[in-house]
């Protein structure tokens, strides 16, 4: 199974900051790479697919890079809603499998 | 409006089984493949298994082999994920999440989750 290790586990900011995520993966995976946001008590909800693609309706101050082993998520300028757990996800081999989220706390 | 709509909180004892439904609206479940998501409390998420659009094939995580099987009912437009043998540490919320394309041949990503369905193994 491929490994995924988030970093850090959590982390706390201000409104505004610029905050940035890393995900490791155990072997290269191209770009086939996903990003979740979690909120408590909520199902994920996808945010940017293959490693930089943003999904339908979701705010641009989100944003992704990378590939191969290593990729980045960023939020460009920290809002209140955007107190979350997120979770990168690669698909390059099944089983899919997730890093062990990043809680953003301000 | 498309929705996947689970069913509710189980407490079942260590070695009996659960059945957890996940049904599609707005959609037909059959045209897009759904995966199961687990969280056991406090923890990450980690994906059981897989079942294709039209029920061509499934695909399970190892760990899962044997003791986790997913279903669809077209009829009711409804999927199921049945887990035997349960054991403490299955205490989870399970999701079910649908891939976001449809006819995919294998899972991808996911577009639509349920809304989670608390399993508690105890005794």
């Amino acid at each position: 199974d491929i490994q995924m290790t988030q970093s850090p586990s959590s982390l706390s900011a201000s409104v505004g900051d610029r905050v940035t995520i890393t995900c490791q993966a155990s072997k290269g995976i191209t770009n086939y790479l996903n990003w979740y946001q979690q909120k408590p008590g909520k199902a994920p909800k996808l945010l940017i697919y293959d490693a930089f693609n943003l999904a339908i309706g979701v705010p641009s101050r989100f944003s992704g890079s990378g590939s191969g082993t290593h990729f980045t998520f960023t939020i460009s300028s920290l809002q209140p809603e955007d107190i979350a757990t997120y979770y990168c996800q690669q698909y390059d081999n099944l089983p899919l499998t997730f890093g062990g989220g990043t809680k953003v706390e301000i | 409006q498309v929705q996947l709509a689970q069913s509710g909180a189980e407490v079942k004892k260590p070695g009996a089984s659960v059945k957890v439904s996940c049904k599609a609206s707005g959609y037909t479940l059959s045209t897009y493949g759904i995966s199961w998501v687990r969280q056991a409390p406090g923890q990450g998420l980690e994906w059981m298994g897989w079942i294709s659009a039209r029920n061509v094939n499934t695909n399970y995580a190892q760990k899962f082999q044997g003791r986790v099987t997913v279903t669809t009912d077209t009829s009711t437009n409804t999927a199921y994920l049945e887990v035997r043998s349960l054991r403490y540490d299955d205490t989870a919320v399970y999701y079910c999440a649908r891939d976001y394309f449809d006819g995919s041949s294998r899972p991808y990503y996911f577009g639509l989750w349920g809304q989670g369905t608390l399993v508690t193994v105890s005794s």
